[in-house]
């Protein structure tokens, strides 16, 4: 039990140009997803919080507006990164919560590279 | 300040040895801790969490936690090669989220 998917798990677009990752629990509601980011040799680091049905709380310095997150549903929570530029490629992981939330199972992660 | 300590490694241990991982955290009203493994590449994997003082095992890993020391490690006995990985401890400090350490690198010699 307690997996969790990710589309796509590598992307290279170019800059200035939108990309949308999803991240699904399979086989488990979700009330909570966790975006990440985690740059090379470096641990991860939390960008956002949503829960299913209002709005993500962002982490301090991570632009809202830039990187916005959606949990339409119980299993799905999209991250879409907008007109994205070479600094913002990182390996893009998420997790969803359990029953007992802080119990995090993470997404196989989304490898990002802007040109 | 939520902090989460590491020694960054890396940890060497031949095969079939004991490698002890090691975590400090600052919050003291943290209520919950995990252990994750991270392969190069990979997303975090949870290996075990705890909640209690004490020892847990599950197979030939043992984590144990001192809470009013503000300390948590993980053992794995008889390592193996397939252990070589980074190893994240997090911390939950009671809201939904985790705090995670930079990691430990262990790498086990064949």
């Amino acid at each position: 039990g307690a997996v969790v998917s990710q589309h796509p798990s590598w992307v290279i677009c170019k800059s200035g140009t939108s990309v949308k990752i999803e991240c699904r629990s399979l086989d488990f509601q979700a009330t909570t997803m966790f975006w990440y980011r985690q740059f090379p040799k470096q641990s991860l680091m939390l960008m956002a919080t949503s829960n299913e049905g209002s709005k993500a709380t962002y982490e301090q310095g991570v632009e809202k507006d830039k990187f916005l997150i959606n949990h339409a549903s119980l299993t799905l929570s999209t991250l879409t990164v907008t007109s994205a530029h070479p600094e913002d490629s990182s390996f893009y992981i998420c997790s969803a919560g359990s029953r007992r939330a802080y119990e995090q199972y993470f997404g196989p992660g989304t490898r990002l590279t802007v040109t | 300040q939520k902090e989460v300590e590491q020694n960054s490694g890396p940890l060497s241990v031949p095969e079939g040895a004991i490698a002890s991982l090691n975590c400090t955290y600052s919050d003291r009203g943290s209520q919950s801790f995990f252990w994750y493994r991270q392969y190069s590449g990979k997303s975090p994997e949870l290996i075990m969490f705890i909640y209690s003082n004490g020892d847990k095992e599950d197979g030939r890993f043992t984590a144990q936690l001192n809470k009013a020391s503000q300390y948590v490690s993980l053992l794995i006995r008889d390592s193996q090669p397939s252990d070589s990985a980074t190893y994240l401890c997090a911390v939950n400090p009671g809201a939904n989220n985790l705090f995670f350490g930079t990691g430990t690198r262990l790498t086990v010699i064949p």
